[in-house]
């Protein structure tokens, strides 16, 4: 059956430190993978898009890694602040398709 | 700013009442989407839309209809609510150029 797997326990994180997260995924074939941010009672907000052809992509603190071959996707925030303390959602799109389907999420505490 | 407004933040309605849930973006995007949010089951999509009066069955279907008469609306119909129902409902929108979904605030449904 097809899945998307992120951590489901919550990663605490001094400030200053760099936050990994992994997304996994089995039985797709992403045309692509996104990344967004959920705070508490609000919609996902999009952070940061990675096609199958590119390996990384950068946007400010933000990194997101792509490998087709493990099927992972990381997402890496660097000089975490308290501010970023969310939940982080991996999204993909299958090669024939259109809708995006959601991993569990992460959640992200960040202590000063 | 662009916007995904959804029409209540919170609902109560009774088991067996008829539900709408409305979403209008001002992005003229093709494509609208429904989604529901439960603890422990993520983001799941019940019903999508690639263009006016055209739309497409999600992953959980059952129990929800909807309504795109206008680009810029998609509905939610809840034909007989019932507490199974309850849940947080999120509404995206995406220009379908392979860029992020952008999501309203969400309604927050309880069913009694």
């Amino acid at each position: 059956s097809q899945k998307i797997e992120q951590n489901s326990e919550a990663l605490n994180i001094q400030e200053g430190k760099t936050a990994t997260l992994t997304c996994n995924y089995t039985n797709y074939s992403p045309a692509y993978l996104q990344w967004y941010r959920q705070d508490p009672g609000r919609g996902p907000v999009f952070l940061l898009l990675i096609r199958e052809n590119e390996k990384e992509k950068r946007k400010e603190r933000l990194k997101v890694t792509f490998d087709t071959t493990l099927k992972q996707s990381l997402f890496h925030i660097t000089a975490s602040q308290p501010a970023d303390s969310a939940t982080y959602l991996c999204a993909l799109v299958p090669t024939a398709g259109n809708k995006l389907t959601f991993g569990g999420g992460t959640r992200v505490l960040v202590k000063p | 700013d662009v916007k995904v407004t959804q029409s209540s933040r919170y609902l109560v309605k009774r088991t067996g009442e008829k539900v709408f849930l409305e979403c209008v973006q001002d992005m003229d995007h093709e494509n609208m989407f429904w989604y529901r949010q439960d603890p422990g089951l993520g983001l799941r999509l019940i019903y999508f839309s690639y263009d006016v009066k055209m739309k497409e069955k999600g992953d959980i279907p059952e129990g929800y209809s909807v309504s795109r008469e206008k680009k810029e609306r998609f509905s939610l119909i809840l034909e007989s609510a019932s507490t199974n129902q309850t849940s947080m409902y999120l509404c995206a929108s995406s220009g379908g150029d392979g860029g992020g979904y952008t999501f309203g605030s969400g309604t927050r449904l309880t069913v009694v």
